[in-house]
């Protein structure tokens, strides 16, 4: 158990609808990262928060947002979802302001869109 | 951070050692070598990392060339649950969270 808790692990939802994925990091880790595993395109960083602010952005799309919360949850906004945007969705966190970044994952939530 | 090489798959018998190799030609002084794995479908996992001696842990051992263009991660018994993707990344020791870069890695099969 990585300390890392993701809700819901399955979600099943249509295309133009929209979902909020939960992340509640380590307790004490400031940092919290989303990434997306597809099928053709492996994992994929979409963006980090660090005690509630946004750090960095990556493959993201505008369809998509992220906030983290005082208590260092965050939660992950995918909306107007299309067939592509299936895919298994893993937060991850870490320590503040180590040289050494590890990164510890969640279960992952797996988002089907039909 | 340095573009990592590791062969897209392997195969190890149950029991021996499972040797995985990981190029990086191209590493700078200041970048660390980490290795995850991911157990089908699951969070990716934190094996080990090392800057140029040799690391072990309970998981793993990780042996740096010394020209440090190259690593081997080596899991001395392995398992039937120890087949998974491996990946390699190599990154700069800075300070702050950045986001890892995951290549493709390599899948390691451990067959009884």
């Amino acid at each position: 158990d990585s300390g890392v808790t993701q809700t819901p692990k399955h979600l099943i939802t249509a295309t133009g609808q929209r979902v909020t994925l939960r992340c509640s990091p380590r307790s004490g880790d400031l940092s919290v990262y989303w990434y997306q595993q597809s099928l053709d395109q492996g994992l994929q960083f979409l963006i980090h928060y660090y005690n509630g602010e946004e750090r960095a952005k990556g493959n993201i799309l505008e369809r998509f947002s992220a906030q983290q919360f005082p208590d260092l949850h965050s939660e992950l906004n995918l909306s107007s979802l299309e067939l592509g945007d299936s895919a298994l969705y893993f937060c991850a966190s870490s320590v503040a302001g180590e040289v050494i970044n590890i990164q510890y994952f969640g279960a992952g939530t797996r988002l089907s869109v039909l | 951070d340095a573009k990592t090489t590791q062969p897209p798959s392997m195969d190890c018998a149950e029991g021996r050692a499972a040797n995985l190799p990981c190029n990086h030609s191209t590493i700078s002084g200041n970048e660390y070598v980490y290795w995850y794995r991911q157990i089908h479908s699951q969070g990716p996992q934190y094996i080990i990392h090392g800057l140029k001696n040799n690391e072990t842990n309970e998981m793993a051992s990780l042996i740096i060339t010394e020209d440090r263009k190259s690593s081997t991660l080596i899991l001395p018994h392995a398992t039937l649950r120890d087949t998974a993707v491996y990946y390699c990344i190599v990154r700069v020791r800075r300070s702050g969270n950045t986001p890892l870069v995951f290549g493709k890695g390599t899948r390691l099969s451990v067959i009884a």
